[in-house]
């Protein structure tokens, strides 16, 4: 069954520091796909990132970075230079390719302090 | 390039009513999913419609349903309210049938049954 851990439910962490949001996923299929998005206060879901289960590389884009490992079947999420408009709530997402359903974990809310 | 539109942003509602919200998707987009999001059960998939034709089904009652007409609009409707149906019901619209792509969000209807 899918299943999306976010075992962190909130982080705050001050300004210009770099923070890690973890994701733990579990799947029974071989082809799937592992989403984040961001929730601001007004609340409309952001994607940030898709990644299918055959494309291991990290991704870098400006100071989010992704670190996904099938080993430890993770999909870490890495904010570097935290800054105040960061703050949000994020959310891991898992969708199998064989059943066509999507879920998500149940967010982490990171607070980044001025 | 107008984003996803949900109407109404809020929404009052006695228990054992109805009520029937209204998600207009990014022009071009043919599918549209519905989610529901509690502090409880966090962001659920509710269905997908893709071309009029419901596509995907999340695991909730019959009370909840939906439909997409022509020009991609979708509606959901929520029947014989309960007080468990309060919560932020998002819509989301992507260029391709199914939950493995990249979606937009609308910014949510919050329902409350009273």
């Amino acid at each position: 069954a899918q299943k999306v851990t976010q075992a962190q439910t909130e982080i705050s962490v001050v300004e210009k520091e770099d923070v890690t949001l973890d994701c733990v996923y579990e799947t029974r299929d071989t082809t799937y796909y592992l989403f984040w998005y961001k929730q601001p206060p007004s609340g409309e879901l952001v994607f940030l990132i898709r990644r299918n289960s055959f494309d291991e590389q990290n991704e870098i884009s400006g100071r989010y970075s992704w670190n996904f490992q099938k080993s430890t079947s993770s999909f870490n999420f890495t904010i570097t230079a935290s800054q105040v408009v960061d703050s949000a709530v994020y959310f891991c997402a898992l969708s199998e390719d064989r059943d066509d359903k999507i879920i998500f974990g149940k967010g982490t809310r990171l607070h980044i302090l001025p | 390039k107008a984003g996803v539109t949900q109407t109404p942003r809020y929404l009052i509602k006695t228990r054992g009513q109805q009520v029937t919200l209204s998600c207009s998707p990014i022009s071009g987009h043919r599918s549209v999913s519905w989610y529901q999001q509690t502090p409880g059960q966090g962001l659920q998939f509710l269905f997908e419609y893709f071309s009029e034709t419901q596509r995907n089904k999340g695991n909730f009652p019959g009370r909840f349903s939906g439909r997409q007409f022509s020009n991609s609009r979708s509606e959901m409707n929520v029947s014989t309210l309960e007080l468990g149906d309060s919560a932020l019901y998002l819509c989301a619209s992507s260029s391709a049938q199914g939950l493995n792509t990249e979606a937009f969000f609308g910014q949510g209807t919050r329902l409350t049954v009273v």
